[in-house]
């Protein structure tokens, strides 16, 4: 079955980048079906979508973030990563990893990993 | 971007209730949405997409409908288990996809 697993340092300091890796099992990443992607959610809050990428290298981002994200592949290790540079405590969240399966023009979440808790803090 | 406000934030109701959560769009978005559900703890589950397909696997109780700028996710009998937090999510590809809110099921 589909999993996908998060992970990477669990705290980054203030003006550093946040680094973390989404390892993924029983689907390829190049696959022309699915987009892989982030998600975070702040604790006690709600989710927001940061960005996917296709098995070509081409990128979505949130405006909100994107002068900030890069998301990437590694097709040798079945990986999707996501750097997030200049974090502040307002990036301290739960990030998810989540494959995009796009049905027409829509994309849906359909696999998610259990989620990673980065906390910003010097 | 497009703007989703659900509405109860919070609701309470009892074991084989009939409940009903309303997401709407700031701009018509066809049929463009997704419920998820999340339980403490856990990542989000996919329940429905396209505003009315149910996810394979998800129980019948769930049902969703609506298009154009409003939706609603309906359970029909609440079961002990679907007490959690629901979002729904616009599906557009070419835009930046978003969340609303959420809705928190608890237990009355």
């Amino acid at each position: 079955q589909v999993q996908l697993q998060e992970s990477g340092p669990g705290l980054a300091k203030p003006s550093e980048t946040l680094s973390l890796t989404c390892a993924v099992s029983g689907s390829s990443i190049s696959s022309e079906s699915y987009y892989w992607g982030w998600i975070r959610q702040p604790p006690g809050k709600g989710l927001e979508w940061i960005g996917s990428i296709y098995y070509t290298g081409s990128t979505n981002y949130n405006p909100s973030l994107k002068s900030r994200v890069t998301i990437t592949l590694d097709t040798s290790k079945n990986q999707v990563s996501l750097k997030l540079s200049s974090v502040t405590a307002a990036d301290t969240a739960v990030y998810y990893c989540a494959r995009h399966l796009h049905m027409g023009a829509n994309t849906v979440l359909d696999y998610w990993g259990q989620g990673t808790l980065v906390t910003v803090s010097s | 971007d497009i703007q989703l406000t659900q509405s109860p934030s919070f609701l309470s109701a009892s074991v084989g209730d009939r409940v009903t959560i309303t997401c709407r769009a700031s701009q018509g978005i066809s049929s463009y949405l997704a419920w998820y559900q999340q339980k403490p703890g856990k990542a989000p589950k996919l329940l429905i997409y396209a505003a009315s397909t149910l996810q394979s696997g998800v129980p019948s109780r769930f049902s969703g409908s609506g298009s154009g700028t409003e939706f609603t996710l309906t359970i029909s009998s609440l079961q002990p288990e679907d007490f959690a937090t629901y979002y729904c999510q616009q599906l557009n590809r070419y835009l930046p996809l978003t969340f609303g809110g959420g809705t928190k099921v608890a237990i009355k």
